[in-house]
């Protein structure tokens, strides 16, 4: 079965500080999509990231990046200068396109709580 | 309005009772979601729409009944539902089913449901 492994059900980080939440993921795919996607307590899900399988270089949005390490099957997520705001629930997910029937499917972990501290 | 929104954020209701949950999305995309979302698991797909067709019913009980009228609306028929049901019920839509490339999925607040 295809999945998607968030080992940290929890994390804190001082704000200003940086905090790296781990993704890792299952496919026999060669060519995925690898999201993270933020879950804020008003519960709208937002993407926050997304990187292609086939390129090498990491993904970055502003304070937010992306250590992609393909052949460990490992996507994880670096915020840096960590802002109140950022206290959320944090998903990794992916989709496999071209996949026929499923090509819209995402496979979510089950989620990393991340606290922020003023 | 913009994005996804979803009624009533919060519902609570009793095992004999019918409510309905809706979901309308405001960026013309042709597909739309249903997941259900529960503590420490994984968010579950339910069921699938593209442009009012139903693609997938992914092995839902018979006491969620989705309707999809247009491809801007999507409701959540329940009747006699189980407590194990509580959940927040997470609406989604994209662009389509089938665009390979950027055909992010955009999320609604969702419904957080009790039944009691």
């Amino acid at each position: 079965a295809q999945t998607v492994t968030q080992s940290q059900p929890e994390m804190s980080v001082q704000e200003a500080e940086t905090v790296t939440l781990s993704c890792t993921y299952d496919t026999s795919e060669s060519d995925y999509y690898l999201f993270w996607y933020k879950q804020p307590p008003s519960r709208q899900m937002i993407l926050v990231i997304r990187q292609e399988a086939y390129k090498q270089q990491n993904a970055t949005e502003n304070r937010f990046s992306v250590n992609f390490q393909k052949a460990a099957k490992s996507f994880s997520l670096k915020i840096s200068d960590s802002q109140l705001g950022d206290a959320a629930m944090y998903f990794c997910a992916y989709r496999i396109p071209n996949s026929g029937g499923s090509n819209y499917k995402l496979t979510f972990g089950k989620g990393t709580l991340l606290t922020v501290n003023p | 309005e913009t994005g996804v929104t979803q009624t009533p954020r919060h519902l609570v209701m009793g095992m004999t009772n019918k409510k309905s949950l809706k979901c309308e999305q405001h960026l013309g995309h042709n597909a739309m979601y249903w997941y259900k979302q529960s503590a420490k698991k994984p968010l579950e797909l339910m069921f699938v729409y593209s442009l009012e067709e139903r693609v997938e019913n992914n092995s839902v009980p018979s006491r969620f009944s989705p309707e999809c009228p247009n491809s801007s609306h999507l409701f959540l028929h329940l009747h006699t539902l189980q407590p194990e049901d509580s959940a927040l019920y997470l609406c989604a839509s994209s662009q389509d089913l089938w665009t390979s490339g950027r055909n992010e999925q955009f999320f609604g607040p969702g419904t957080r449901l009790t039944v009691l």
